[in-house]
């Protein structure tokens, strides 16, 4: 089972700052299936980021995702207040797996 | 516009058996995956089980394999997680997913609110 690794646990910023979120892998990857979702208390998850770097029908370009291999990034370059929400990433190559969630919260 | 709605869930006691439904409108059924993720009061996401467009390809969790079963009638457009042996650690939301492709490797762009199970004595 690949195991996902999210960092920080928590992140403390401020509207208009950027924020960058770490998943890392326990072994590689395969194609890229790497995917990222929003999840605000109360709601259910919703998808941002899909293929490691597509962003998913009416995400906001502010999101944008990187990486490959076991190594990914999400990265939310201006900050807006509905953002401050739970990241989780997903892997779906080798059958599904989640990481454990980083709390962006307001600084 | 896409709608899931999960229902089934409710408090049993350990060792017993629970049927959650999830009924699938606003998108064709048969052309998507869909999936089962749980998320344990206070925790993270936790992928269950995920089935193809036409059952075909099926995938469990090594915590649920053996106990939970996931199918669906296309149609009724509807999605089912029979789940068998039930344990305090199954207590949890339940979410139905759709899959954004015909197979179950891929992500899962619309959810349900959820149906919420708990096994307690």
């Amino acid at each position: 089972e690949i195991v996902l690794t999210q960092s920080p646990g928590t992140l403390s910023l401020s509207p208009g700052e950027r924020a960058t979120l770490s998943c890392r892998a326990s072994q590689s990857v395969s194609s890229s299936y790497l995917a990222w979702y929003q999840q605000k208390p109360g709601q259910a998850p919703r998808l941002l980021i899909y293929g490691a770097s597509s962003r998913a029908t009416g995400i906001p370009d502010r999101f944008s995702g990187s990486g490959s291999g076991t190594d990914f990034t999400l990265t939310i370059s201006r900050l807006e207040p509905e953002d401050f929400a739970v990241y989780y990433c997903q892997q779906y190559g080798s059958s599904h797996t989640f990481g454990q969630g980083t709390k962006l919260e307001i600084k | 516009e896409v709608q899931l709605v999960e229902s089934g869930g409710g408090l049993v006691q350990p060792g017993r058996s629970l049927r959650l439904s999830c009924a699938a409108s606003g998108f064709t059924f048969d052309d998507y995956a869909m999936h089962w993720v749980r998320q344990a009061p206070g925790k993270g996401l936790e992928w269950v089980s995920g089935i193809s467009w036409n059952s075909g390809s099926i995938g469990y969790a090594d915590s649920v394999k053996g106990r939970f079963t996931i199918s669906r009638d296309n149609a009724k457009n509807s999605l089912y997680l029979q789940m068998n042996s039930l344990r305090a650690e199954d207590t949890a939301l339940y979410y139905c997913a759709k899959g954004t492709e015909i197979a179950a490797a891929a992500p899962m762009d619309y959810w349900g609110q959820g149906t919420l199970v708990t096994v307690s004595s």
